[in-house]
């Protein structure tokens, strides 16, 4: 299985700052078609996770633009500028390349 | 609007088995994966599978293989999931996810399975 490696396990922020999440995968996430599927999702609490950005770097509907995605191959990045309080929580990075599909462990973004 | 409307909690005796749904709305399953997330208590998220509604091909994350079974009802509009020989390991919250990029998340069920 394909191991997701997040870093760090836990970010505190100040409110306005600028943060960096890490997702480094076991092997190349390079599909045979060419695409890279390597998705973001935030969870906050009792919720559901939502999708933030899809294959690197696509930000979902209505997802602001303070959360960009970056990366190529087996090394990953989610950067949030200017945090605000609904950005808290726990964030995930998911595969889709190969099955089956993994997450890594988890961020969870905490005020400092 | 698409939404995913997941049955309710349940409590599961050791041993037994339970069925848990997932009806959408807003969207024609026959045109998308549906896929089932675990999450066990204070715990990250873990993929157990996928079904196909159109044709009912399943694939399955090989230690969910003799655990889930995935089934859809295209005529309801509804997925399920059933987990059998339940064991205390198998409290989690269990989500359904849909579309490309699991872009649609239900609210979750909780199983309970004491020890």
């Amino acid at each position: 299985d394909v191991l997701m490696t997040q870093t760090p396990v836990s970010l505190p922020v100040s409110l306005g700052g600028q943060v960096s999440i890490s997702c480094r995968s076991s092997q190349s996430l390079v599909h045979s078609d060419g695409n890279t599927y390597l998705h973001w999702y935030l969870q906050k609490p009792g919720q559901s996770p939502q999708l933030l950005i899809y294959r690197v770097s696509n930000r979902f509907s209505g997802v602001p633009d303070r959360f960009s995605g970056s990366g190529s191959g087996t090394d990953f990045t989610l950067k949030i500028s200017r945090v605000e309080p609904e950005d808290l929580g726990v964030y995930y990075c998911l595969q889709s390349t190969h099955f089956p599909y993994t997450f890594g462990a988890g961020t969870k973004l905490e005020l400092k | 609007e698409v939404q995913l409307q997941q049955s309710g909690a349940e409590l599961g005796k050791p041993g037994t088995s339970v069925k848990l749904s997932c009806k959408v709305s807003g969207y024609n399953i026959r045109n998308t994966y549906m896929h089932w997330v675990n999450q066990r208590p204070g715990k990250g998220l873990e993929w157990i599978g996928r079904i196909d509604p159109a044709n009912g091909n399943t694939i399955y994350a090989e230690k969910f293989k003799s655990k889930a079974t995935l089934t859809a009802d295209t005529s309801s509009n509804t997925a399920y999931m059933q987990l059998s020989q339940l064991k205390s390991d198998d409290t989690a919250i269990y989500f359904c996810a849909m579309r490309d990029w699991f872009a649609y998340w239900g609210q979750g069920t909780l199983v309970t399975v004491p020890s």
